[in-house]
């Protein structure tokens, strides 16, 4: 079932702006993960952050995390015209079935204006 | 490392034919590997979670007579789309995980299959 709900669904800003991009979820996770796609390709792992974390960066991307709120932030700052994609969060929970499950949300299209 | 080809990248077909795409971990061994499908503009739906060796799972509304799925080693898993009718056009994705503990097992994602039935 679909867990993961993003928001904006589609942000449009100017290149040099920053990016913020919402996630909420429902239930309990071991981590959550976001994913970046280029139109008619394949998933891009951005960044992972566990359950136990509050806040993660690598590069120009900044991921928090709010279990008792179940939501997730990735904000890219400085934007650039190469960063227009869609953006997903997935949560992964175990399946019991010997394995971890991503569900992934519905996505936030970003366009960035050069 | 850890990456994961499918092939064909594209295929059209015509309805009533059988469609299978590989999955392929090329530099790692995969326990685990996941079918997802992704209608235009939406999200990545789980079909099912395969097994080496093992039936696989499916998601609850996958049909599994109609996508059949072997995974009959540690770097390969088969999604074969029977009897394929346009509605089942879609972009496939698989991923896979590999064989190690790191207190999760993580996903590494393949470029996806473009599927269009006439």
């Amino acid at each position: 079932s679909q867990q993961g709900e993003e928001d904006p669904q589609a942000l449009s800003i100017q290149e040099g702006e920053n990016a913020t991009m919402n996630c909420s979820y429902k239930t309990s996770i071991n981590n959550l993960q976001w994913y970046r796609q280029n139109s008619g390709r394949g998933l891009v792992h951005l960044i992972l952050i566990r359950s136990n974390e509050r806040e993660k960066h690598s590069g120009r991307l900044r991921v928090t995390l709010d279990t008792s709120k179940k939501s997730s932030s990735l904000l890219i700052t400085a934007s650039r015209a190469a960063d227009t994609a869609s953006y997903f969060c997935a949560t992964a929970a175990y399946s019991g079935a010997g394995s971890y499950q991503l569900t992934f949300g519905k996505g936030t299209k970003l366009s960035v204006i050069p | 490392g850890a990456v994961v080809s499918q092939h064909p990248s594209r295929v059209i077909c015509k309805s009533g034919t059988s469609v299978k795409i590989e999955c392929r971990s090329l530099d790692f061994q995969a326990t685990t590997m996941f079918w997802y499908r992704q209608f235009p503009k939406q999200s990545l739906m789980l079909m099912a979670t395969s097994n080496e060796g093992s039936k696989a799972t499916y998601e609850q509304g996958v049909e599994k007579d109609k996508f059949l799925i072997n995974h009959a080693s540690l770097t390969l898993s088969t999604l074969t789309v029977t009897s394929a009718h346009p509605e089942d056009s879609s972009f496939y994705i698989c991923s896979a995980s590999p064989i190690r503990n790191r207190g999760y097992n993580e996903q590494f994602f393949g470029p996806g299959t473009r599927l269009t039935v006439l």
